[in-house]
């Protein structure tokens, strides 16, 4: 059975760094063809795709935020970090991980999702 | 960027009709689509990939088809479970993933 949890604070100023944790269980992120990824979605908004790393360390990035984020992953804690800096309120949104496996080439399993509000 | 636009934003329906949501995209995406369901407050659920393959565990009232760059999902007899907002998003052509704006399917 497969699981994500995303983790972080729910509360950040402006011009702070973000940092999320995905902690994953029920698949290795050492498995060819397996990747995480990280999506978000304002409040009442729609969905927008963040960062992918893969089995193999190869990332990959929203270009128009490629500046201001990294991905890493920890095999041996199965776990995914993403870092977001120089967070604006434009940035608030509910922050979700979620698995992603070549042979379906999207995400089939997704973390319940955490909200982050950037506010001073 | 492919752009993803959904049609219509706001769709009514009664329990037990067929309904279709359609999805167009800004330029062919080789077939990579896939369609997700998002109620309150919960995560987006993959209904369907690669156009037309039902995820597992998803209902055969959900399908999908299209090709190039319009695409639908129909609902053969809408359940009162699948009132919710439907996302399609395309992989053919990233980064980056691109998701369209939804459609928010309500009871009639």
């Amino acid at each position: 059975q497969i699981t994500l949890k995303e983790s972080g604070p729910t509360l950040v100023k402006p011009t702070q760094t973000l940092t999320l944790t995905c902690t994953f269980s029920g698949f290795s992120l050492s498995t060819n063809g397996v990747a995480v990824g990280w999506i978000r979605q304002p409040p009442g908004n729609a969905l927008e795709w963040l960062a992918l790393i893969y089995w193999d360390d190869d990332k990959r990035y929203r270009p128009s935020l490629k500046s201001r984020l990294t991905i890493t992953k920890d095999t041996s804690k199965n776990q995914v970090v993403l870092t977001m800096t120089n967070m604006d309120p434009v940035d608030t949104a509910t922050y979700y991980c979620a698995h992603r496996v070549d042979s379906i080439n999207t995400f089939d399993y997704w973390g319940q999702g955490t909200l982050v509000t950037v506010s001073s | 960027e492919i752009v993803m636009t959904q049609s219509p934003a706001t769709l009514s329906a009664s329990p037990g009709e067929r309904v279709t949501l359609s999805c167009r995209a800004s330029q062919s995406v080789n077939g990579k689509l896939a369609w997700f369901q998002q109620k309150p407050g919960q995560a987006p659920r993959l209904l369907i990939y690669a156009t037309s393959f039902r995820a597992t565990g998803i209902p055969a009232r959900f399908s999908g088809s299209g090709s190039e760059t319009d695409f639908t999902l129909t609902i053969s007899s809408l359940q009162s479970e699948d009132f919710a907002v439907y996302y399609c998003q395309q992989y053919g052509d990233w980064p980056p993933y691109t998701f369209g704006q939804g459609t928010k399917l309500e009871i009639k």
